[in-house]
Parts: structure tokens; sequence; C-alpha cells
């Protein structure tokens, strides 16, 4: 099993472009989420899915997207990418959501935005 | 409004010794609490999971703590390896806890030197 894969590793943007980050996961997890980590911050979530079809908002989802079409990938889309969302991007997956079973994270997308 | 704070922020010690580090939570209703490793570039990988009974969990090196009535955990490292160093964060779980139920603490970044 690869786990939770994230495409691609690092990205640079220039401030209005629009860019998708990929996140696929082989282990039939229901639940997949965003994350963003910044400097002396928490993980902030950005967009969840609890099953294929289905997304919701997370606490920072303004300038981003996502869409579920399979149950293994779940990728986030900028729309207009500006410099406040220069951050470390987490896709996690988890069998079911709630924070009884394990969180799998990936091992993050670097993004800088010029 | 949930929380967690870490404590320290930063640690350094020396190889071969042991440390603690705290997490305090105003989270409500409490589900369970669970504490990841983070190293350098990479995702959290969770280390261990505790629930409401449950006051003592031990993951190898890593032993957590719960006290549910002051809302207080702990992550005891015994005998530290320089592979230690990393980001140690504590998480809960509760119904009101953000979209997916999470709080994130901020972490404690940790360093082990030789």
């Amino acid at each position: 099993n690869a786990g939770v894969t994230q495409t691609p590793k690092f990205q640079v943007l220039k401030t209005g472009q629009s860019m998708t980050l990929q996140c696929a996961q082989d282990m039939n997890h229901e639940y997949m989420s965003w994350y963003r980590q910044d400097p002396g911050m928490g993980l902030r979530l950005i967009h969840y899915s609890v099953g294929a079809g289905i997304t919701d908002q997370g606490e920072v989802p303004n300038g981003y997207n996502v869409s579920r079409s399979t149950t293994e990938d779940f990728p986030l889309r900028l729309l207009s990418a500006a410099p406040s969302q220069t951050s470390v991007y987490f896709c996690a997956s988890s069998a079911t959501s709630g924070g009884g079973v394990e969180q799998f994270f990936g091992p993050g997308t670097r993004l800088t935005v010029l | 409004k949930n929380q967690v704070e870490q404590s320290p922020q930063s640690l350094i010690i020396l190889e071969g010794k042991n440390c603690t580090l705290q997490c305090n939570y105003t989270v409500s209703p409490f589900s369970n609490l669970r504490w990841y490793k983070q190293d350098t570039g990479r995702g959290p990988v969770s280390l261990t999971i505790m629930t409401f009974s449950e006051n003592t969990k031990s993951n190898g090196r890593y032993t957590a703590t719960l006290d549910a009535d002051t809302k207080q955990s702990s992550l005891h490292i015994t005998a530290s390896q320089l592979s230690d160093s990393a980001s140690y964060i504590c998480v809960v779980t509760s119904a009101g806890g953000g979209a997916d139920g999470l709080t994130f603490g901020k972490g404690t970044h940790l360093i082990i030197q030789p």
C-alpha cells in the first residue's frame, strides 16, 4: 500500500494563477480532508469529504474548491492564487470521520505564491 | 471556543535524556485525544490515542497520560534518540471542535542534541 500520496511536492505560482493539488489514497477510506499548515499555527481544515460525491467546507475554505468523484481521489483546486495561500498543504484520510480512527497524512505539498 | 494549548513551544535536550511535553485543552464534549509526531518535511503520524476512560497509554519509549478532570495530557519520551527530533502535535476530538470535530494544537518542536 502506498498510503496517501500527494503531488506535486513543491510548487511556485504567481498571483492569479490556478492549479490543482492532487491527493490519492489506496486504503479504501471513506473520509478524506485537506489541511494547511502555517508557521506558528496548528493544522487548519480547508475542506473534507465523507464519501464519493460528498464534500463540505472546513475552517478556512475561501479560495479553494474540492470534488470527490471517486473514493480514491480528492483534488484541491486553487482558483486564483494569492500570497496568503503560501503554505504547506496536507491531505489526510481515515476509514471514518470523527477522530476515533487513525488519520493517515500524505507527505505534503509546499506551495509558494509570489 | 474549543482550544488546545501545547507547551513548551520548543525544547532542546541531550540524547539519552527524558522529556515531557504538555497539552491542555478546553474542548467539550470530549471524545478522544491523540498525539502525533511530525518529522521535518513529512506529514504527521499517530503515536497514541486515548479516550475518556484511559489515563495512560504507551507506544515504545513514548508514554501518554490523560487527566480528563483537569483537561491535561502529557507525552513522556524516555531515553531520547536523535530520531525523536520532530514536532509533536496534540489533537483533541469533540462533537463541537471544527467541521470534522478535531482541534489541533500548534505543536512542540523537540530537538535532540548528540
